[in-house]
């Protein structure tokens, strides 16, 4: 398995707080993603990072921003959560400019109430 | 047109049998396409990775693509019950994948 690991697994917060996803890698690849998944509506790109804080949007980026500081770390920050924000979000990792292919993380499971 | 498309399913194959799982996509997806397997409250695994024109097997799996028709299947030989799950397909967009919504697949012992 790719080395991937996404914290917290599983995180219940409240609306208007802000939230902090971690996605941590150990393979040093340059490409990093965050998506979203919800029930009918597959995967869908939040944000993605190209190199160290070289970030760029995907299709649903509102309300969501992202930080890489370094090459294994990816943060994806919900500023102020909302009960639209309820998903499971999975980190991936790929090496974008020589295989295309991607690697996805556990996942984190986040609930807004 | 969505750049790519698959039917969501599901679709059900008996034990044994072939499950064939079909993509299409569009002019703003390009050259590699790819399978990913996800099971239920899980990450999306690669399963297939194909780049040329063709057909490329791996095990009881077989990926097919055809550029002219801008289609990409895959097929899986002797589906077991351990097959059943959400078939992802993705293309090659500019510096990220493209996905499908998924086709959830149940093999019936």
């Amino acid at each position: 398995d790719a080395g991937i690991t996404q914290s917290p697994r599983h995180k219940v917060t409240e609306t208007g707080t802000p939230v902090t996803l971690r996605c941590h890698q150990t393979e040093n690849h340059r490409y990093m993603y965050w998506y979203r998944q919800d029930p009918g509506h597959g995967l869908r790109l939040i944000h993605y990072s190209y190199g160290v804080k070289d970030t760029d949007k995907g299709e649903v980026s509102d309300g969501y921003s992202v930080s890489r500081s370094k090459t294994e770390d990816f943060l994806l920050t919900l500023e102020s959560a909302t009960s639209s924000q309820t998903s499971v979000y999975f980190c991936a990792i790929s090496e974008f400019d020589t295989t295309y292919e991607q690697y996805f993380g556990p996942g984190t499971r986040l609930t807004v109430t | 047109q969505k750049e790519v498309e698959q039917n969501s399913g599901p679709l059900s194959v008996p034990e044994g049998a072939i499950a064939s799982l079909n993509c299409t996509y569009s002019d703003r997806v390009s050259q590699s396409f790819f399978w990913y397997r996800q099971y239920s409250g899980k990450s999306p695994e690669l399963i297939m990775s194909i780049y040329s024109n063709g057909d490329k097997e791996d095990g009881r799996f077989t990926a097919q693509l055809n550029k002219a028709s801008q289609y990409v299947s895959l097929l899986i030989r002797d589906s077991q019950p351990s097959d059943s799950a959400t078939y992802l397909c993705a293309g090659q967009g500019a510096q990220k994948l493209v996905f499908g919504q998924g086709t959830r697949l149940t093999i019936n012992p």
